[in-house]
């Protein structure tokens, strides 16, 4: 089991062009968590799907973000327009719920950063 | 506002001691996980609790069983290797995502 796949490690883009984020969850897991992680911010839940279905998108930025789960082995993250403030560490969960999420299980991230 | 609370911010520890850390909710969830991200910034979950205690070696988590509004990590014995940064995530009830706290940097000193 390879974990949850995270591409790429590292990305880095010029202000004002297009991050396009991927994820491959755990094979098996139905849920799929993107959070975002700075020095001052800590660990931001962006969004989550189940089942491929947007359950919550409650943290995602209204604009420029959006995520995407088009079939049960990979996520995407897009982020239109890059921004300075967009740069973070960007990681992806993924587990598989019972009654409750259970326990998440995180890619190793992929650093962005707006030069 | 924070809904996870975590303390201390930082703590150095020498080795062989033992602490504990602590995460304080404002309000009551469902379930609490518990995670270490090392130097390379990967995150490992250390614990998944619904409620009660477990253990694993020389660490031990606990869930406040009764109004599930804090719980903590104890370290027994701590190790170089203990050093990283420890999180704590919450799960709300209905709410199906985790929040995390700030974390606590442990260094663990010979």
């Amino acid at each position: 089991n390879a974990g949850v796949i995270q591409t790429p490690r590292h990305k880095v883009t010029g202000k004002g062009q297009e991050a396009t984020l991927w994820c491959e969850p755990i094979s098996g897991h139905s849920a799929v968590f993107w959070y975002r992680q700075t020095i001052v911010q800590g660990l931001e839940f962006l969004t989550y799907f189940r089942n491929q279905a947007p359950i919550d998108d409650s943290g995602m930025p209204k604009e420029r973000f959006s995520a995407q789960m088009p079939n049960q082995s990979h996520s995407t993250l897009k982020i239109q327009s890059t921004q300075p403030q967009d740069s973070a560490v960007y990681l992806c969960a993924s587990s598989s719920p019972g009654l409750s999420n259970e326990r998440l299980f995180f890619g190793h991230g992929t650093k962005l950063s707006v030069l | 506002g924070d809904q996870v609370e975590q303390s201390p911010s930082a703590l150095s520890l020498h080795e062989g001691t033992d602490s504990a850390l602590r995460c304080n909710f404002t309000t009551t969830m469902r379930s609490v996980q518990w995670f270490r991200q090392n130097s390379r910034g990967s995150l490992i979950s250390l614990f998944y609790l619904a409620s009660g205690t477990k253990e694993n070696g020389r660490l031990k988590s606990a869930f406040d069983s009764k109004e599930r509004r804090y719980s903590t990590l104890h370290i027994r014995d701590a190790q170089l290797e203990d050093s990283g940064t420890y999180f704590c995530a919450a799960e709300a009830p209905g709410y199906q995502n985790f929040y995390f706290g700030k974390g606590t940097s442990l260094t663990v000193i010979p």
